[in-house]
């Protein structure tokens, strides 16, 4: 069964440094997300992204983060200058999209994360 | 965003059913009602959704009640891999294609 991979898995990185983490989401998926877990917490949506373009993101994803799709395969998160409270388990997400006008209908496919840890 | 309700732990015992509750009583005629859980130290998997009718697959089965406002996913054989946390979450039809999350239900199987 396809699946969504993402690497590294730990990504240890000092306090300013800047950091990628890639995924390689399902192939014939258009829809791609990033959400991330801090440590005993929920699940956060990050950014959605569609046809090259974020269709959406939240009040976390300023402007220090940046995704972007540099290939056919592909979906990487940036962060710019990386802070103590950027720790986190991050996830990329890939879907189908919406059918039939509504995103109900189609489920979301995870990675098993990268654990990022800020020194 | 319509809000879905789930206690906050369960226990089960290994090869018994398990059925875990939701109630989402706000929920609107076009929300679709997934579940997914989260394995120790791995990212969300999808297991169900369904709009009205009950639903099943060889993860588990979804009962959706008549008005909707609550469901309950059905584990019909619990197995020590079941031991998770299972998050219900309504998919609004215009809320774009996030996934919000609550704190969901941790369900723990004694062998």
């Amino acid at each position: 069964e396809p699946e969504v991979t993402q690497t590294p898995s730990h990504q240890v990185t000092q306090m300013g440094q800047e950091v990628i983490l890639r995924c390689v989401p399902i192939s014939n998926h258009l829809y791609f997300y990033w959400y991330r877990q801090i440590l005993g917490q929920k699940v956060e949506f990050l950014v959605s992204f569609y046809n090259n373009e974020i269709s959406e993101k939240s009040e976390i994803f300023d402007d220090q983060f940046s995704v972007e799709r540099p290939d056919g395969s592909n979906f990487t998160l940036k962060i710019r200058s990386t802070k103590l409270e950027d720790s986190a388990m991050y996830f990329c997400a890939s879907s189908r999209g919406p059918t039939g006008g509504t995103y109900g209908n189609q489920p979301q496919h995870f990675g098993d994360g990268t654990r990022l840890s800020i020194l | 965003d319509a809000k879905t309700t789930q206690p906050n732990s369960m226990e089960s015992n290994e090869e018994e059913p398990v059925h875990l509750p939701c109630n989402h009583s706000t929920i609107s005629g076009t929300d679709y009602i997934h579940w997914y859980r989260q394995l120790p130290s791995q990212g969300p998997e999808y297991v169900i959704h369904g709009l009205t009718s009950n639903v099943n697959n060889r993860m588990a089965s979804l009962a959706i009640a008549e008005d909707r406002k609550s469901s309950t996913l059905i584990l019909h054989r619990a197995t020590l891999r079941d031991a998770a946390v299972y998050y219900c979450i309504l998919r609004e039809y215009n809320q774009g294609g996030k996934l919000i999350f609550g704190q969901g239900t941790e369900l723990s199987v004694k062998p």
